[in-house]
């Protein structure tokens, strides 16, 4: 049984770039939350998708913005991408708000 | 909003001595997660809490949510190099609030 897993696994951008990362969840998830984790800190939560609807978000700006497919996929994608934004992002899939099963993240950095 | 505080920040024992990581909330807990971290991977799911009073285990792991759910500690006995990693523990609120709130985690060396 696969959990979830994260594509890419690391990635480089420029200032001012956009970046899509993507998350497939665990099977018989069918709902995607991502997070952002800076160096020595605990995850953020940005926001979740559940029926392809955003159903929460946190305080994150409108850079950060998401989609969930059908097959209850995900992608989040930041615009304009700032040095601030260098952190490990990842994503978490459960069944209806319980039990969340996290993938192994995206390593973004930027410079 | 919700916050948690993990004490201590950072923990260094030798291997085979049991250890406590504290998790204190400033709201009631509808559920408390333990996750364990290697450094710069995903989270790995340990345990979760609800109900006041309880207690779970796992191999040599221990978690307990006190009877007012707002502190949980997580035990680990005779520790071994294989525990070493980061500890977080996430919070539920429960309701219409879908998020998890985390604590800045504890980092644990176990020296052989």
């Amino acid at each position: 049984d696969a959990g979830v897993t994260q594509s890419p696994t690391h990635l480089i951008k420029t200032r001012g770039q956009q970046v899509t990362l993507r998350c497939s969840p665990k099977s018989g998830h069918d709902t995607v939350s991502w997070y952002q984790q800076a160096l020595g800190q605990g995850p953020q939560f940005i926001f979740q998708y559940y029926e392809e609807e955003e159903r929460q978000r946190g305080n994150f700006p409108d850079r950060f913005s998401g989609h969930q497919f059908p097959n209850y996929s995900s992608e989040l994608n930041v615009n304009a991408l700032l040095l601030g934004d260098s952190a490990l992002y990842l994503c978490a899939s459960s069944l209806a708000g319980y039990g969340y099963t996290f993938g192994s993240g995206t390593r973004l950095t930027v410079v | 909003s919700q916050e948690l505080e993990q004490s201590p920040q950072s923990l260094i024992v030798q291997e085979g001595k049991n250890l406590t990581i504290n998790c204190t909330s400033s709201k009631t807990l509808y559920g408390l997660y333990w996750y364990k971290q290697k450094y710069g991977e995903g989270l790995i799911f340990l345990m979760m809490l609800q109900k006041g009073g309880e207690e779970k285990s796992h191999e040599k792991i221990t978690a307990k949510l006190d009877e007012k759910k707002q502190q949980s500690s997580l035990h680990i006995t005779a520790s071994q190099p294989s525990h070493a990693g980061i500890y977080l523990c996430g919070a539920d609120s429960g309701g219409s609030n879908y998020k998890l709130t985390f604590g800045k985690g504890t980092l644990l060396t176990v020296n052989p």
